[in-house]
């Protein structure tokens, strides 16, 4: 089957940075996705990692290692309001649709 | 332009009822997927259009879930009889390619009494 896993839960306080882990088992393998949800909200998309290595967009990166079928999703000096859930997804099989994590729940305080 | 939008955003309704929920994609995308995510559970696939043409309906738990997508444009999903395990935030995504970014709705809140 197809399973990917995260820890559950991550606190942190403000300005620090954070690591949140995926690790995968999947037949066929297009990439891994990162989504953040606030207060059950509408998943928004994060990043995309196809290729190994380190992707960067402003406080948010994201890595993936295809051998060690790992990746994860590194937030830099934090904010409050990045206190959310956290998705890795992958696509099936087939590349049709996204296969999600159980989510990471990011709490940020003061 | 306008993001994924899904109608309504809150539905509460009595077991053995009916519910259709509605999924207006970004335009231009040809792709349309609905997701659901049970209490305390990860975000699961139900089903892919590609246009009007159902490309994997996999994840459908029954034939009480029934999607369409008439024109390639919005999609709807009806669930007949509703049952308490149906309760759940179903979400709609789309996106250009099939492999591209999928870009979420804001879910429809579906509440089985």
């Amino acid at each position: 089957g197809q399973s990917l896993e995260q820890p559950s839960e991550v606190t942190a306080v403000e300005g620090a940075i954070v690591q949140i882990n995926c690790t995968y088992q999947t037949s066929g393998f297009y990439g891994l996705s990162w989504y953040q949800q606030h207060d059950g909200g509408a998943p928004t998309f994060l990043s995309y990692n196809a290729l190994d290595g380190l992707e960067e967009t402003g406080r948010f990166s994201s890595f993936l290692s295809r051998s060690d079928s790992y990746g994860y999703l590194l937030l830099q000096e934090l904010q409050m309001k990045d206190s959310a859930s956290y998705f890795c997804a992958a696509f099936n099989q087939a590349g049709t649709a996204l296969i999600f994590g159980k989510g990471t729940t990011l709490s940020v305080s003061s | 332009e306008a993001g994924v939008t899904q109608f309504p955003s809150h539905s509460v309704i009595e077991k053995g009822q009916t519910v259709t929920l509605r999924c207006d994609p970004i335009s231009g995308h040809d792709n349309l997927y609905w997701y659901r995510r049970v209490m305390g559970k990860e975000i699961k696939f139900l089903l892919h259009f590609v246009k009007e043409s159902k490309q994997d309906e996999s994840g459908m738990p029954n034939n009480r879930f029934l999607a369409e997508r008439t024109g390639g444009t919005y999609s709807t999903l009806k669930v007949q009889p509703a049952e308490l395990e149906d309760s759940g935030v179903y979400f709609c995504a789309s996106s250009q390619g099939e492999t591209d970014t999928q870009y979420f709705g804001p879910g429809t809140r579906l509440t089985v009494l």
